[in-house]
Parts: structure tokens; sequence; C-alpha cells
């Protein structure tokens, strides 16, 4: 257990609708990263949020949106899904910015 | 962050040391190198990171070369457990860490 929760573990959807994914950081950790991993793609930074704000974003679809609570746990939003958003995602937490990320064990997407 | 090249994948025989080399040529003075590892699937794990010294803990030992331009990753006694995808990633402290396609490692019996 590396001490970032991650849930679901596992989630199945129809195509076109809408799904949040849910993040909790290690205690303690302020800041928190997303990745996509795809079969084809590899591991893709989408957004990253440190104490409550957005602090970095990468390839993040419009149609995705993120933020980090007070209490610091994130939700991933992932709307008018599509077949090729199926996908792992990763949630990770570090201290700061400048110490190494603690990743969950993801949240497999299944888009039908 | 500077680009690394690493071999797609690698064969190591169980019980021998596991010597995963990669190139960083355009690494730059602040640039620190990082190793992860990812086991089928799972989150990503981190194993090591140095900035020009060597760097040993439980998991594995980190070779810099003095002009910094290459590391190797050494595992130095490879278990069936140490199969997975093995990434190298330089990065300045503070950004955020970029995969590339990594090392796929098959350790075998």
């Amino acid at each position: 257990d590396s001490g970032v929760t991650q849930t679901p573990k596992h989630l199945i959807t129809a195509t076109g609708q809408r799904v949040t994914l849910r993040c909790s950081p290690r205690s303690g950790d302020l800041s928190v990263y997303w990745y996509q991993q795809s079969l084809d793609q590899g591991l893709q930074f989408l957004i990253q949020y440190y104490n409550g704000e957005e602090r970095a974003k990468g390839n993040i679809l419009e149609r995705f949106s993120a933020q980090q609570f007070p209490d610091l746990h994130s939700e991933l939003n992932l709307s008018s899904l599509e077949l090729g958003d199926s996908a792992l995602y990763f949630c990770a937490s570090s201290r700061g910015i400048m110490d190494g990320y603690t990743f969950g064990s993801g949240t497999r997407l299944t888009v039908v | 962050d500077a680009k690394t090249t690493q071999p797609t994948s690698m064969d190591c025989a169980e019980g021998r040391a596991a010597n995963l080399p990669c190139n960083h040529s355009t690494i730059s003075g602040n640039e620190y190198v990082y190793w992860y590892r990812q086991i089928h699937s799972q989150g990503p794990q981190y194993i090591i990171h140095g900035l020009k010294n060597n760097e040993t803990n439980e998991m594995a030992s980190l070779i810099i070369t003095e002009d910094r331009k290459s590391s190797t990753l050494i595992l130095p006694h490879a278990t069936l457990r140490d199969t997975a995808v093995y990434y190298c990633i330089v990065r300045v402290q503070g950004n955020m860490l970029t995969f590339g396609g990594g090392t796929r490692l098959m350790v075998k019996p």
C-alpha cells in the first residue's frame, strides 16, 4: 500500500457518459498529479494541483477537468466519454513540488 | 527537461545483476536523474535518483558517468519480481515527471 488511495479500481461506462475518479494523497502530501496510461500512448501527464491550486497542465482534453479540495483529496472528471478514453488513470502525490512522487494503484476505465 | 534514450527490452537471469543503461546526453547542470519502475499495470514505483554522485539504497544503485551524459541502474540480485518496465527520467526538481517508453526488463529463472 503506497498510501495514495484511488477509487474506484474499475469502472465500466458507456460512450457519452460522465465519470468522476477520486484520489486521496498520502498524509501530509500537498501536491497531486493525474496521469493517463493507454495501451498505445504510455504514461501521459494530465494535470497537477498544489495545495488546492492548479499548478501545471499537460495533455488534458477540454472534456476532462480536475480539482483539489481543502482536505487535499482530488477528483478527475471525465465527460462526454469516448471509446478512446479507455485507459488506466493514475494519481500520484508528493510532499512538495521538489519531492519524488508516490503513485496510487490506478483506476481502470473502460468505455463501451 | 532533457530527453533520455533506453533500450526497449532486456533480459536478465534470476540472481544475477541487472544493469539498465540510460543515455541523457543533453542533461543540464540542475537536472536530476530519476528511475521509476512499473510492474504490470500497477502504479509506477520510485526506485532512486541522483544528481552527479553515485547513489545506493535498499533497492538499487545508480551510477552516473562523470560527464553526466549517461547512467546505469543496477539491481544487484534480480528476482522474478523485478520483471517490470524501468523508466529513466531526467528532471529539474519542481517540474513534473515525464515518462518515455522505458526498458522492459524480463528476469528469467
